[in-house]
């Protein structure tokens, strides 16, 4: 069962134009959404997350939008760079417990120059 | 900074063969997480520790082992490998659960591991 759904698997966006990589999730009780992203030979890194007692969380150009009622959320990249062609995972997880992630499958973001 | 190394960036070995995969942290870390990564599965969570000693099952523990005999050491074991564990090995740890918090995990670079 996945219990994170990622979408889309890839995308190519234009420089300075704007990338969306959706997630769905299944479980009530996932109350921490973080964004992780991984360059070619290294490991993710986690670059911006949200808890759902807001709708929206902005660091610089990356944006999390969140929706609880559909139990959804996104990530957008305003101004997209070169440098932001990267694979990006969305991940969930509960308080509860030992706080283990259950992660999307990821997405490939290529930005043409 | 957060510093989390894996003993090889890649390894080759035979089916049947035991192999060690081996995870170090050296920022006195609570939890440690082994993850294989293959293309368009993601992460997916084999084993992990929240203490010495300790282990729990992650999602895909079948084929796999660890041990925690130290804190910042964190060891994934295959007993008799075989072709379908062939995959990216990701090692990630966490400064430890926080009431009511979730922590970043912290990965380390990742072995690629081929088993023929």
């Amino acid at each position: 069962q996945q219990q994170v759904k990622q979408s889309p698997q890839s995308l190519i966006v234009q420089k300075g134009g704007i990338s969306i990589i959706n997630c769905a999730y299944e479980n009530t009780a996932f109350d921490y959404f973080p964004w992780y992203q991984q360059f070619p030979g290294k490991g993710p890194a986690l670059l911006i997350a949200i808890r759902p007692d807001v709708s929206e969380k902005k660091e610089g150009r990356f944006t999390i939008s969140f929706n609880k009622s559909a139990k959804q959320f996104s990530l957008h990249i305003m101004d997209s760079q070169p440098g932001d062609s990267a694979t990006y995972f969305c991940a969930a997880s509960s308080s509860s417990g030992y706080s283990t992630l259950t992660f999307g499958k990821g997405t490939m973001l290529l930005v043409s120059p | 900074d957060v510093k989390v190394t894996q003993s090889s960036r890649y390894l080759v070995k035979r089916t049947g063969e035991k192999v060690f995969l081996e995870c170090v942290q050296d920022m006195d870390h609570e939890n440690m997480f082994w993850y294989r990564q293959d293309p368009g599965l993601g992460l997916r969570l084999i084993y992990f520790s929240y203490d010495v000693k300790m282990k729990e099952k992650g999602d895909i523990p079948e084929g796999y082992s660890v041990s925690r005999e130290k804190k910042e050491r964190f060891s994934l074991i295959l007993e008799s490998a075989s072709t379908n564990q062939t995959s990216m090995y990701l090692c990630a740890t966490t400064f430890g659960r926080r009431q009511g918090g979730v922590d970043e995990q912290f990965f380390g670079p990742g072995t690629r591991l081929t088993v023929l």
